[in-house]
């Protein structure tokens, strides 16, 4: 069966830190892969996907690449802020059953970020 | 626009009640899931259902469980007889399901507490 596995954490980093965020996926075909975000009291959010190899998803200054040869969806940022202090799900969505797109998530990552 | 949501947001129950969680979905979203999200376990897609097709209840724990969708639009996932491990947040999410991009958009959820 299809499967995500991201690091755990937790991550705490200082503000304008670089933030690496690994994780790597199992799966017969071709899924689309996504980074979910969790900001404390809230519910989940996309922050950004790619859909087939060789893709690079972003937003808000977040980046993750789809490598296919590494089965590889790691998330990045440059310089993080307080302000993307959260829970970070990697997922992936499969085709299956004819049309069926059910998510397979990643156990999360805290991310702490210190001023 | 308005997005998911759900009630009620909290729901406190002893052992052995039944408990019934509403989710309605984006206005023409045709996908509706529901995932729970637990300390132990992460986050478990429960059921999916799409448009009049049968659906997928391949991730219901037991026959405690069940959910249904009227009209195509707003969802109950009623859980008979709780347990002390159903205590977890339940999320529904909907989607369009345009082409193969799977985005799906999640309620708040509803915390559940078995006491």
């Amino acid at each position: 069966g299809n499967s995500v596995t991201q690091m755990e954490g937790p991550v705490t980093l200082s503000e304008e830190a670089f933030l690496t965020i690994n994780c790597t996926y199992t799966a017969t075909g071709y899924p689309s892969l996504f980074w979910y975000v969790q900001y404390p009291g809230e519910g989940l959010q996309l922050l950004l996907k790619a859909t087939k190899a060789d893709d690079k998803g972003s937003n808000k200054g977040f980046e993750a690449t789809y490598r296919k040869e590494t089965t590889s969806f790691h998330l990045e940022k440059g310089s993080v802020q307080v302000s993307d202090s959260a829970v970070y799900f990697c997922a992936l969505s499969e085709e299956w059953g004819g049309s069926n797109y059910k998510l397979t998530f990643g156990k999360g990552t805290l991310l702490t970020v210190n001023p | 626009g308005a997005g998911v949501s759900q009630s009620p947001s909290n729901k406190v129950t002893e052992k052995g009640k039944d408990v019934e969680l509403r989710c309605d979905p984006i206005s023409g979203h045709t996908a509706l899931y529901w995932y729970r999200q637990s300390l132990g376990q992460g986050l478990e897609f429960l059921i999916y259902f799409q448009g009049n097709s049968a659906p997928d209840k391949s991730g219901l724990p037991s026959d405690r469980f069940s959910a249904e969708r009227t009209g195509g639009s707003v969802s109950t996932l009623t859980i008979q007889r709780t347990q002390q491990e159903d205590s977890a947040v339940y999320l529904c999410a909907s989607s369009l399901l345009a082409g193969g991009i799977n985005e799906q958009f999640f309620g708040p959820g509803t915390r559940l507490t078995v006491l």
